[in-house]
């Protein structure tokens, strides 16, 4: 089974801080990868998306990816208290001629003022 | 107005009832996707349609059924609600012209006593 892990934390920072979050994921053929912001009761929006080796930036967030070590992680820069949310890992799997998109369980972010 | 749009929002069903969720999309996308969310196990697709003809089981199909009434309207089906279909249900739409990117709408919180 295609797999997406991420430790659900809490992971908490200080006002200010950069948060670093962290997802693997276990099929190789993976070609696409999302994180997702979730708040508490709503539902998941799109924040940055990355299809390609090395990172890409926007705004405050910065994707990076390694295709070589299955690994996709979100580093949130001047983190504000308005960035406490859980934050889903998706990939993009393949299998039986069709694409899905499989998410992680989230890593709970809290941010402290 | 929001692209995705999930009616009801919230609802109290018992056991047994037969109840439809619906959701409608302006966003002109032809992909769209039912998954339920339940702490601790997060976002599982339930069933995914890539045009008015295409339906296909996702990871937990049991128990649902879906009917897609044109491009823009994607509803799910609990036959016979359990209690343990109580989730937050979640549709999503894509498009196949596009890069997997998926947008939810706002979602069901479905209890069933």
């Amino acid at each position: 089974q295609k797999e997406v892990e991420q430790n659900s934390g809490p992971l908490s920072v200080p006002e200010g801080a950069i948060a670093s979050l962290n997802c693997t994921y276990s099929d190789r053929g993976s070609q696409s990868f999302f994180w997702y912001r979730q708040y508490s009761g709503k539902s998941p929006e799109l924040i940055m998306s990355i299809y390609s080796n090395g990172d890409k930036e926007d705004g405050r967030f910065t994707a990076q990816l390694n295709k070589a070590s299955q690994y996709v992680s979100l580093l949130i820069r001047d983190s504000q208290p308005s960035d406490s949310a859980t934050y889903l890992c998706a990939v993009i799997t393949s299998g039986a001629g069709s694409y899905q998109l499989t998410f992680g369980k989230g890593t709970k972010l809290s941010v402290i003022p | 107005d929001a692209d995705v749009t999930q009616t009801p929002r919230n609802r109290i069903t018992k056991t047994g009832k037969r109840i439809m969720l619906e959701c409608s999309q302006t966003k002109g996308h032809d992909r769209m996707y039912w998954y339920r969310q339940d702490p601790g196990l997060g976002l599982r697709l339930i069933y995914y349609s890539f045009d008015v003809k295409d339906i296909n089981k996702g990871e937990i199909s049991d128990g649902y059924s879906v009917s897609r009434q044109a491009q823009a309207k994607f509803s799910l089906s609990l036959e016979s609600a359990i209690p343990n279909q109580t989730a937050l249900y979640f549709c999503a739409t894509s498009d196949s012209r596009g890069s997997y990117e998926q947008y939810f709408g706002p979602g069901t919180r479905l209890t069933v006593t």
